[in-house]
């Protein structure tokens, strides 16, 4: 089945140690999210890639990075983890027009110690 | 600029009984409205969607929203509500030509036995 993945499901790291969140779709979409969720709070967008195009929130932090190399994968990198950025974070994608739904992955948990 | 309201933070309903999950919007033009379910520590999962056309959407797993335009609203509902609908339930808005979602607060929903 066609599919939005994310690796690992659960992630612990220290704060102010780096650590990088995979996605990966098997769609074929061209749009690719980054949401933070926390708390069953609604999932506040971060950014997203249209194709190649990075488009980033105007309120997302420095701290907060991404890397698209191909259609299938997409990276959130946090350069230096506090304890603020612990949360759930949801890939999701979607077609290139405005009314196709995302497709979102299982979400990794971010615990920060 | 486009926002979601959800009036009710929580839903409790017995099971076999209907189920309304209430939901308003705004945008600047004409919507793309949707439905998202999401179960403890799991991804969103699409629902349904209305883009045009027939007023009443009918989606997964026994589920249907109506849009009504005069009152800014795209309500959820399900006409025999199960245990296993108990879940957070998302309405989200997206403005034509615009790739971002405009999430709700989210509804928990509580089916009881």
């Amino acid at each position: 089945d066609a599919m939005v993945i994310q690796n690992p499901r659960y992630q612990v790291t220290q704060f102010g140690k780096p650590v990088t969140l995979s996605c990966s779709q098997t769609l074929n979409h061209n749009v690719m999210y980054w949401y933070q969720q926390k708390s069953s709070q609604a999932p506040k967008l971060l950014f997203h890639y249209y194709d190649k195009d990075f488009n980033n929130e105007a309120d997302t932090p420095d701290n907060f990075q991404s890397r698209r190399p191909n259609t299938s994968f997409c990276f959130l990198d946090i350069r230096s983890p506090g304890l603020g950025d612990a949360a759930m974070y949801l890939c999701a994608t979607s077609r290139q027009t405005s009314y196709n739904e995302q497709f979102f992955g299982p979400g990794t948990r971010l615990t920060v110690l | 600029a486009q926002s979601v309201a959800q009036p009710e933070d929580q839903v409790n309903v017995a099971e076999g009984n209907p189920l309304t999950v209430k939901c308003t919007y705004s945008v600047s033009g004409n919507p793309y409205l949707f439905w998202y379910v999401q179960y403890p520590n799991r991804g969103l999962q699409f629902l349904l969607k209305y883009i045009t056309g027939d007023n009443l959407v009918k989606g997964s797993y026994g589920f249907e929203a109506e849009f009504n335009k005069s009152q800014t609203s795209f309500h959820l509902k399900k006409p025999s509500a199960l245990v296993s609908d108990s879940a957070l339930y998302f309405c989200a808005v997206r403005d034509i030509g615009d790739y971002k979602l405009s999430f709700g607060a989210g509804t928990t929903v509580t089916v009881r036995a």
